[in-house]
């Protein structure tokens, strides 16, 4: 399967403690996209990467919430000290920017549940 | 907010065609319209995209009114697999800093059998 994974695709935690997502992106797509989805709404986007360099963050991530991508590849979404607002699916998109346009191709998710 | 209006729900029969309006009023000149959906409790999927043509691949056809200010997208035969949540995007080819792909509430489709 050459599309894009997320590792854990569920995740129980308790108030407090901090997570780690892992999505592992298409070869050699150079665009990496992090959003939030909860129950009955569209996807939110959060952050990107073009390669290794974090373009932008929206002011839904607080200063809880930290991603990488160190080598342009994989990426980690850490969230600390969580709170049960923070309980939602995680979704990661990968695109490649080539050819004129981008289409983003998204994993199946991580679904995080804070207790 | 949202840059497109969709209908919260459908229902279509099994085999029939399913069409699914978007309204996108304020799209600008170099903005695509994207399509994507979501089958429960997995990750969006890429459609179709247009600009202004009519687009057609292996999964749809995406009809685009002549003003670009709605579309339509087509499941020619729609089978209980399509029952889904549809988002119609607006957006630039090339995302950019400022460019910002907001994804609305969408339309859940129901395939009756």
């Amino acid at each position: 399967d050459t599309g894009v994974s997320q590792n854990p695709r569920h995740k129980i935690t308790k108030r407090g403690q901090n997570v780690t997502f892992r999505c592992d992106p298409i070869s050699e797509h150079n665009r990496l996209y992090w959003y939030r989805q909860t129950l009955g709404q569209g996807p939110e986007f959060l952050t990107y990467f073009q390669n290794e360099a974090q373009l932008e963050k929206s002011r839904l991530l607080s200063d809880r919430f930290s991603a990488e991508r160190p080598k342009g590849s994989f990426s980690t979404l850490e969230i600390q000290r969580t709170e049960q607002g923070d309980s939602a699916m995680y979704l990661c998109a990968s695109s490649l920017t080539a050819g004129g346009y981008e289409t983003q191709y998204f994993g199946p998710g991580t679904r995080l549940l804070v207790l | 907010d949202a840059k497109t209006t969709q209908p919260p729900s459908m229902d279509c029969a099994e085999g029939r065609a399913a069409n699914l309006p978007c309204n996108h009023s304020t799209i600008s000149g170099n903005e695509y319209v994207y399509w994507y959906r979501q089958i429960h409790s997995q990750g969006p999927q890429y459609i179709i995209h247009g600009l202004k043509n009519n687009e057609t691949n292996e999964m749809a056809s995406l009809i685009i009114t002549e003003d670009r200010k709605s579309s339509t997208l087509i499941l020619p035969h729609a089978t209980l697999r399509d029952t889904a949540v549809y988002y119609c995007i607006v957006g630039h080819p090339i995302r950019n800093r400022d460019d910002k792909i907001i994804f609305g509430k969408g339309t859940r489709l129901h395939i009756l059998p």
